[in-house]
């Protein structure tokens, strides 16, 4: 069974600054897909961004981007330039290619943003 | 955002007594979940619906039941609720189970305490 791992519980960071969570994730598939999704304390779970294990560019979005390193099985989130409203509980995903789309999460980290 | 609603939002129960929670959609997606949040874990699925009638179970489903009789609205049921079963509960859906571009989308989350 696939398994996802977040090894920081919390994470802080100064407003303005970069900050990089990580995540490695087990399979032995080799087409698959990642996310981000990030939980405010609304408790809405809203998606960040997401990879295609085929692809070999890290996907990017505005201030955010990871660094997918697949024979690692790596997949970091690096937030530049954080901003208060990044505050929340992030959550890695992994989902098989194959199959009913189910997603594994991690296990959450908790970002604070010091002003 | 997508149009996912959750019934109840919040809900206090005794141990024993058998409850429903209601996710309904106006995506029309086919695919649906329902997920338990709690500390430490993320989110874990417990059961999820390909179609009308059609579910399959999920990595937690012991002491759960679902229901599907309508594209729109896919029912989960405790039979008979345990202070375990004290969770945060997110319906998710999708279009499909397969593709490339496929995300799951999160509705606001039930928060529900037996006591």
């Amino acid at each position: 069974a696939q398994t996802v791992t977040q090894s920081q519980p919390e994470m802080s960071v100064q407003e303005a600054e970069t900050v990089t969570l990580s995540c490695t994730y087990d399979t032995s598939e080799s087409d698959y897909y990642l996310f981000w999704y990030k939980q405010p304390p609304s408790r809405q779970m809203i998606l960040v961004i997401r990879q295609e294990a085929y692809k070999q560019q890290n996907a990017t979005e505005n201030r955010f981007s990871v660094n997918f390193q697949k024979a690692a099985k790596s997949f970091s989130l690096k937030i530049s330039d954080s901003q208060l409203g990044d505050a929340a509980m992030y959550f890695c995903a992994y989902r098989a290619d194959q199959g009913a789309q189910k997603l594994v999460f991690g296990q959450g980290t908790r970002l604070t943003i010091n002003p | 955002d997508a149009g996912i609603t959750q019934s109840p939002r919040h809900k206090v129960t005794e141990t024993g007594t058998p409850v429903t929670l209601r996710c309904h959609q106006t995506e029309n997606h086919r695919y649906m979940y329902w997920y338990r949040q709690d500390p430490g874990h993320g989110l874990r699925l417990i059961h999820y619906s390909y179609g009308v009638k059609d579910t399959d179970k999920g990595e937690v489903s012991d002491g759960y039941s679902v229901s599907r009789s309508k594209t729109e609205d896919f029912l989960l049921t405790l039979e008979s609720a345990t202070s375990s079963q004290t969770s945060v509960y997110f319906c998710a859906i999708s279009k499909s189970g397969t593709g490339l571009e496929e995300t799951q989308y999160f509705g606001p989350g039930t928060r529900l305490l037996v006591l």
